[in-house]
């Protein structure tokens, strides 16, 4: 079954600490997203990678980090620099192709900062 | 920035047909998507219509596209409770070879009562 993983599907961190949330997918897409959703906010757009070994910021990636390593993997790392970091956090694979951007979402990840 | 508009709750009773609205500032989308969400779970493609279309129906859901006015609404025919969920509608603008995104609204609330 092809589809896009998310680990932990719910996370807890102590302030001050770092913590990576994990996103495979085996849908051979090249393309990669994170994003994060508040309550009544909708989703905001963290970090996007468009082929391995890059990636580009998105609205609000001050206290994140990513890397792409590997096509299959876009892991999200949630900084202590990040203020306030509670939130749910979704991943994203698509193919995209003139102009269309059909996006596939992971499950999700609850972070919550304790 | 794109700018995607939504409200953000409607009620309707199961049976009914449901229309949710939105709105988009961007006149060189190219698509126009609207996403599910149920709770806890990650967003799921319901439909997507190109930018010089007005109308595309799947089943029970028809989209519509006003480019003019640069709105788009999502029609569900015979709501039932299992449609209660979040819908998300959003645009994708094609930049050429430039790896496109999607710009998300703040998502309306669907409840469907018995």
């Amino acid at each position: 079954d092809g589809g896009i993983t998310q680990s932990p599907k719910y996370l807890f961190r102590k302030e001050g600490q770092n913590v990576t949330l994990s996103c495979e997918q085996n849908l051979n897409h090249d393309a990669m997203y994170w994003y994060r959703q508040d309550p009544g906010q909708g989703l905001r757009l963290i970090y996007y990678s468009q082929i391995v070994n890059d990636f580009q910021k998105g609205d609000i990636a001050e206290g994140y980090s990513v890397s792409r390593e590997k096509k299959e993997s876009f892991p999200l790392t949630v900084t202590s620099a990040q203020k306030n970091p509670t939130a749910f956090y979704l991943c994203a694979s698509s193919i995209w192709r003139e102009g269309l951007d059909e996006q596939f979402f992971g499950p999700g990840t609850r972070l919550t900062v304790l | 920035g794109e700018d995607v508009e939504q409200s953000l709750f409607l009620s309707v009773r199961e049976g009914d047909s449901s229309v949710i609205n939105c709105t988009y500032t961007d006149s060189s989308s190219t698509y126009l998507y609207w996403y599910k969400q149920e709770p806890g779970a990650g967003l799921q493609l319901l439909t997507y219509i190109f930018s010089n279309m007005d109308m595309k129906q799947d089943q029970r859901l028809t989209v519509l596209l006003n480019k003019k006015d640069k709105h788009l609404s999502l029609r569900i025919a015979d709501t039932q409770t299992g449609d209660s969920a979040i819908y998300f509608c959003a645009e994708s603008i094609d930049r050429g070879s430039t790896l496109g995104r999607l710009y998300f609204g703040r998502g309306t609330q669907l409840t469907v009562w018995p």
